[in-house]
């Protein structure tokens, strides 16, 4: 696609509940990154993916943090057992390869109540 | 470490008034450096961005000059309009861009008022 598509926009979440986020990059784009973005605060690095390796993911919070990018494409990053603290915007950005500038979905907000 | 400072908000000005947004940084390494704006309800999008010292990057009117002697790219812009009320972040980024290797700043909320 033109640009990195993200659904949903927003979620609400029950605390204890499981949530999917989805991130189509942009087509040819290897790279795919996620960040998480708490109120008022700058994006913080999530994980990151080459094709369909997870190549890094230092920083996912816990265990019930999960990123997957199967087909080397679409990507999902899951939470389960949402809690509170888990509240923020969940961005994901793609590159081109041999760059190191990030395009920038428009994020999904996730709220746990 | 790599770390990126910059100037705390929120900015308040008159529309056509003179915009200066600080942003120092730290880096290990030779980084980019980049301002990304974020409007109401969308991500973050690329403003500027400068590869190398002395490079100065511009666009809409917004300009930034990569300063190694002070390790500084603050963003400047003459005459801002309404529509340019956002979230502005400065941000650095080490080649290659490979895991975790893109900082950014806290963020710095303008609202420009008629």
């Amino acid at each position: 696609g033109a640009g990195v598509s993200q659904s949903p926009r927003y979620k609400v979440a029950k605390r204890g509940q499981d949530v999917a986020l989805r991130c189509d990059p942009i087509s040819g784009h290897v790279s795919l990154f996620w960040y998480q973005q708490a109120l008022g605060q700058g994006p913080e690095f999530l994980t990151y993916f080459q094709n369909e390796a997870q190549l890094d993911k230092s920083g996912l919070p816990s265990d019930r943090f999960f990123a997957e990018r199967p087909e080397g494409s679409v990507s999902t990053l899951k939470i389960q057992r949402t809690q509170q603290e888990d509240s923020a915007v969940y961005l994901c950005a793609s590159n081109v390869r041999g760059t190191n500038v990030l395009t920038f979905g428009a994020g999904s907000r996730l709220t746990v109540l | 470490g790599n770390s990126v400072t910059q100037m705390e908000g929120p900015v308040t000005l008159s529309e056509e008034a003179f915009l200066t947004i600080n942003c120092t940084y730290t880096a290990t390494g030779y980084p980019s450096l980049f301002w990304y704006v974020q409007y109401p309800g969308e991500g973050l999008q690329l403003l500027l961005k400068a590869t190398k010292a002395d490079d100065k990057g511009s666009n809409k009117g917004f300009e930034a000059t990569y300063r190694k002697e002070t390790t500084s790219f603050h963003l400047e812009k003459g005459s801002v309009q309404v529509s340019d009320s956002a979230v502005y972040f400065c941000a650095l980024s080490l080649f290659p861009l490979t895991g975790n290797q893109f900082y950014f700043g806290t963020g710095t909320s303008l609202t420009v008022i008629p």
